[in-house]
């Protein structure tokens, strides 16, 4: 079965630059959802669509943004890079909500 | 305030050593209790989703039940292969956010 894809699984970015990450929900799913994870943390809600309208906000960084194309497929944008940001990024799909929540494989993006 | 918590943090099972994990919530409006099973560097996976209390799912080794105050997950017999970060989550109110337990890291010795 098709699972959630993200792109790049690796990144290495220098302070204050930025950085884009790409994911692309499962077909037919009309929700996409990201989420950060620190080392040995939890995922943390950052921000979710639904139908290419932004549902719910967590905490997510003023200088991170994010949008959900027509395509379904989701971008989240982070600027002004901090060493803090370093952190697994997941995305996750589901078709509306309540329903289940599928995690793509993440990104690992690491601040130098 | 909403809080999930889960025990223990961690748990060493021998291999065929049956045994249980708890994820304890306080949460207003809860639409649904899922558990996910965490590789190191992987993306949560998904197991069971739990929408009211009394429900149970079964899947191989591992079943889930809800009560209205906690979920347990259960593991009979399990194999080393079964060793991972176990993490519930609940959904609450109107929004979209999970909110998690903080795990239980399972290891299986052969």
């Amino acid at each position: 079965a098709a699972g959630v894809i993200q792109s790049p699984r690796h990144l290495i970015k220098e302070k204050r630059e930025t950085a884009t990450l790409k994911c692309y929900p499962i077909p037919r799913h009309d929700t996409v959802y990201w989420y950060q994870q620190g080392p040995g943390q939890d995922p943390q809600f950052l921000i979710s669509f639904y139908e290419k309208m932004q549902s719910d906000k967590g905490s997510i960084p003023d200088r991170f943004s994010a949008q959900q194309f027509s395509d379904y497929h989701s971008e989240l944008n982070m600027s002004s890079l901090e060493l803090g940001d370093s952190a697994l990024y997941f995305c996750a799909s589901s078709l509306s909500t309540p329903d289940t929540q599928y995690f793509g494989p993440g990104t690992r993006l690491t601040v130098l | 305030e909403d809080q999930v918590t889960q025990s223990p943090e961690a748990l060493r099972l021998q291999e065929g050593e049956s045994s249980s994990l708890n994820c304890s919530y306080t949460v207003s409006g809860l639409r649904g209790l899922f558990w996910y099973r965490q590789d190191p560097g992987k993306g949560p996976e998904f197991l069971f989703t739990l929408y009211s209390a009394g429900e149970e799912k079964e899947k191989e080794r591992l079943k889930a039940t809800l009560t209205k105050k906690e979920s347990f997950l259960h593991i009979t017999a399990p194999k080393p292969e079964d060793s991972a970060t176990y993490l519930c989550a609940a959904l609450r109110g109107a929004g979209n956010m999970l909110t998690f337990g903080g795990g239980t890291r399972l290891m299986v010795k052969p």
